[in-house]
């Protein structure tokens, strides 16, 4: 049981470059979610996927794109990344959306765009 | 939407003495408040959560407490350990969901 994994764990991409982070979750969970994390700002959410076949923008979605490709799977993606989008990202689920559900994180995934 | 204060944002305090966070909050509607510990370099864990029926939790060393009317929340850790070195951070969703505002943090640093 692995939990949340998240692919890959470092990139360095250049300016203006693609990238896809792949998120897999072996509990079950029907919400997953994708936040970063920058120094002194805490965690913010950048999509969330509600159930299976949905999902909507978080707190700063701008130039990030996300798939729920299945129950297991999230991923976020970059179309034209930019030095301000380099920080530790990571993806996480939980059993429901409701609150009071523990959300999982995964162990990140560091990106630095130069 | 939730906005979530957390502080301080640098605590160090000697091995064995207690350490006190405190977030506020400013959804009224928020029932749900966890607290998450991230080691360096690794995942935020949760720790203990505490839901809006009931003012205080404790799980050993760790507490939190809750003051629905001031719409704050704070984490107690009491004999504390060179273990609880980390950032911690507390969170509240907006409304009834789970889409968790999180605090900034704070790093605590525990010195032997």
């Amino acid at each position: 049981n692995a939990g949340v994994t998240q692919t890959p764990k470092f990139q360095v991409l250049k300016t203006g470059q693609s990238m896809t982070l792949q998120c897999a979750q072996d509990m079950n969970h029907n919400s997953m979610y994708w936040y970063r994390q920058d120094p002194g700002m805490g965690l913010r959410l950048i999509y969330y996927s509600a159930s299976e076949g949905t999902t909507d923008k978080g707190e700063v979605p701008n130039g990030y794109n996300v798939s729920r490709l299945n129950k297991r799977e999230f991923s976020l993606r970059l179309e034209s990344a930019a030095p301000s989008q380099t920080s530790v990202y990571f993806c996480a689920s939980s059993e429901a959306f409701m609150g009071g559900n523990t959300i999982y994180f995964g162990e990140g995934s560091w990106l630095t765009v130069v | 939407g939730e906005n979530v204060e957390q502080h301080p944002s640098t605590l160090s305090v000697q091995e064995g003495d207690s350490a006190v966070i405190k977030c506020t909050y400013s959804d009224s509607a928020s029932n749900y408040f966890p607290w998450y510990k991230q080691e360096l370099g690794k995942r935020p864990q949760l720790i203990i959560d505490i839901r809006s029926n009931v003012g205080e939790k404790k799980d050993q060393r760790i507490a939190v407490t809750l003051n629905k009317t001031a719409k704050h929340f704070s984490l107690h850790i009491t004999e504390t350990q060179p273990e609880d070195s980390a950032v911690y951070f507390c969170a509240a969703p907006k409304a009834a969901g789970n889409k968790l505002t999180f605090g900034g943090g704070t790093r605590v640093l525990v010195k032997p």
